[in-house]
Order: structure tokens, then sequence, then C-alpha cells
């Protein structure tokens, strides 16, 4: 089993459509998670964390259950500007910061 | 405030031959980590250098070596190259302990021919 899963994509969607992705991990030690955004060929940069309690950023909320260890992102009213892949990160050591990725899940917001 | 810088970005290499790629960290941060990323895929852990020492590693073969200089700069070298080692290689910064992100260069495209 693989250290971080996600959706295999890939997602299209309009312009103003609602999108979730979900992510499962599966070191149940974890203690942070990420969401990170990826444009072609380029760096990943960090989206957002995710915390406990669920936690939004504007059009983005992210959202973790531990007891099922359970990552997602949702994205509202899309924007052209947010096709990229979308990478699950998961801190499986806050003594070493060993982040792990997910395959990453490409998402095309089409006009 | 530079941040992640990665030499150099695209390098073409033949089978069997040696890569050295670079990395500088973000000022002040004291932790570099390698990862691989192939097409279509996402990042894979390669290993970490913190104090000059290699401090966890990911399932790579030992052709795959590092060095961290005491300016916490970083070098990742690859023996023995095979096709299968064309990738994006990433390196990111960081503080080594507590939820600190990752800081990326924009990367080493390697291609082996």
């Amino acid at each position: 089993r693989k250290e971080v899963e996600q959706d295999p994509g890939p997602f299209n969607v309009p312009e103003g459509a609602t999108v979730a992705f979900n992510c499962t991990y599966s070191n149940s030690a974890s203690q942070s998670f990420f969401w990170y955004r990826q444009d072609c060929r380029k760096e990943p940069k960090l989206l957002m964390s995710v915390y406990s309690s669920g936690n939004e950023d504007g059009r983005f909320t992210a959202q973790l259950n531990r007891a099922s260890q359970y990552i997602s992102l949702l994205i509202r009213d899309s924007k052209l500007s947010d096709s990229a892949t979308y990478l699950c990160v998961v801190n499986t050591n806050e003594n070493n910061n060993d982040m792990r990725f997910g395959a990453g899940t490409r998402l095309t917001v089409k006009p | 405030d530079a941040g992640v810088t990665q030499s150099p970005t695209h390098l073409i290499k033949t089978r069997g031959q040696q890569v050295t790629l670079r990395c500088s960290p973000k000022s002040g941060h004291d932790t570099v980590s390698w990862y691989q990323q192939a097409l279509g895929q996402g990042p894979q852990f390669i290993f970490q250098y913190y104090e000059e020492e290699e401090r966890q590693r990911g399932n790579f073969p030992d052709r795959f070596s590092g060095h961290q200089f005491p300016n916490y700069s970083s070098e990742l070298n690859v023996n023995a190259l095979l096709l299968g080692d064309s990738a994006l290689y990433l390196c990111a910064s960081s503080f080594l302990t507590g939820n600190e992100k990752l800081f990326f260069g924009s990367g080493t495209q390697l291609s082996v021919l």
C-alpha cells in the first residue's frame, strides 16, 4: 500500500464548478498534513495546511479525518487559474519533517 | 532574500554516466531534502540532509548519494545512470523540526539517453 494515495483524476470541470479531491494515508502516526499545488513542470508550492478542525482559505476548504486517515480538499467556484496538479502531502515525523507526497490529481478548469 | 536555487536547470546524460546536481537552501534553513519526480507522478523522497549528515533515506539504491556542506548547500550525485533515472529532481529546504513547510527549488530536469 502506498504511503499517500489520491484520486487518480484527471478532473475536467467548467468554470464555477465545485470540485473535491480525496487523499488517504497509511501511517497512523502522521502528524501534519498539507495540500500543495504544482503547475506544469514547475515546483510544488504550498496551498494550505490541513488542521483537525478543518480550515478554509477563500474558495478552498481542507478537512482531516484522523480516524479514517483521510484528507480532502474542496474548491468552490472554480477559476481557470485553478488548473494545476494538487498534491496531498503527509508529514510522517515532525522530528525531522519527513514529508511524503501523493501522486497528485490533475485539475483542468474549462471556460 | 533568495529562495531555494538549483543548478543546472536541464541536463542530458547517457546511460552509465555520473551526474551531480546542486542546491542552495532558502536563507536560514538548515535542512535539505531531495525528491525525484517522474512524469505524471508525485515527488518521491530520496534523502534528507541536516548538519552535513544523511538523516533519513527513501527507497533509492546506493547509486544515489549526497552531501551537505557547512553553508547548508547540498549536492545529489547519481552514478551509473539508467534510462529510468530521467526525471525532475527537486530540492526542498526547511527547518529540521516542527511543522515547517517545504520550500522547493525549480528543479533540475535530467534526461538520460
